[in-house]
């Protein structure tokens, strides 16, 4: 079982759209949870963590976590095409390093 | 100079050669990472220092032997390399607390591109 798993996708969505993405993690004991923002060619840029089970928002973008189920998700609310990018989940399992999912392909369609 | 730079962007290099790839952060941070991203792969992590100890060594080849000087730079040597390496490799630092497993997300590098041929 992968530590860190995601739909590849892509990810269709028209814009204005709520884009939402999935990551599901194998490890109860995972304190923290991450988002990333990759374009193509580009390295990852953090979008948003979470630690706590609930809902965190910033601007645009809502992150979810349920410990109880291990999930954690991303939207994407009024979704633009500048939006489109691949978004890698990734989770501290306890040591330092984070271990991250092979990532969602998003494509805003305008 | 500001968040995590790398050096160089690109590299092309035969199985034989040596190079090195070169990582520099301006944030004080206390832990640098070095990662390969493959096509259709997730991130592989290959080294870990914090506070300039190597904390995590994840059954990475000898063929690549990291250095860590100081806390804000990070070198990753190659020697004798495969094709099968060729890969973006990514430095990335962070601020993690040194009594718990707790970190505070990463800061990337913009990477390096390996072609081995």
């Amino acid at each position: 079982q992968k530590e860190v798993e995601q739909n590849s996708g892509p990810l269709s969505v028209p814009e204005g759209a709520i884009a939402s993405l999935n990551c599901t993690y194998s490890d109860r004991g995972s304190q923290s949870f991450f988002w990333y923002r990759q374009y193509s060619g580009k390295s990852p840029e953090l979008i948003m963590f979470i630690y706590s089970n609930g809902d965190k928002e910033d601007g645009r973008f809502t992150a979810q976590l349920n410990k109880a189920s291990q999930y954690v998700s991303l939207l994407i609310r009024d979704s633009q095409p500048s939006d489109s990018a691949t978004y890698l989940c990734a989770v501290n399992t306890g040591r330092r390093a984070l271990t991250f999912g092979s990532g969602t392909r998003l494509q805003v369609q305008p | 100079e500001t968040g995590v730079t790398q050096t160089p962007r690109h590299l092309v290099m035969g199985m034989t050669n040596k190079k090195s790839l070169k990582c520099e952060q301006h944030l004080g941070h206390n832990a640098m990472y070095w990662y390969k991203q493959s096509a259709k792969k997730p991130l592989e992590l290959m080294f870990v220092y914090n506070f300039k100890e190597q904390t995590e060594n994840n059954s990475v080849p000898s063929r690549f032997s990291p250095e860590c000087p100081n806390s804000s730079h990070l070198f990753l040597h190659l020697h004798t390399l495969q094709p099968e390496d060729s890969a973006l490799y990514l430095c990335a630092s962070s601020q993690s607390d040194p009594g718990t497993a707790y970190n505070y997300g990463y800061t990337f590098g913009s990477g390096t591109r390996l072609t081995v041929v």
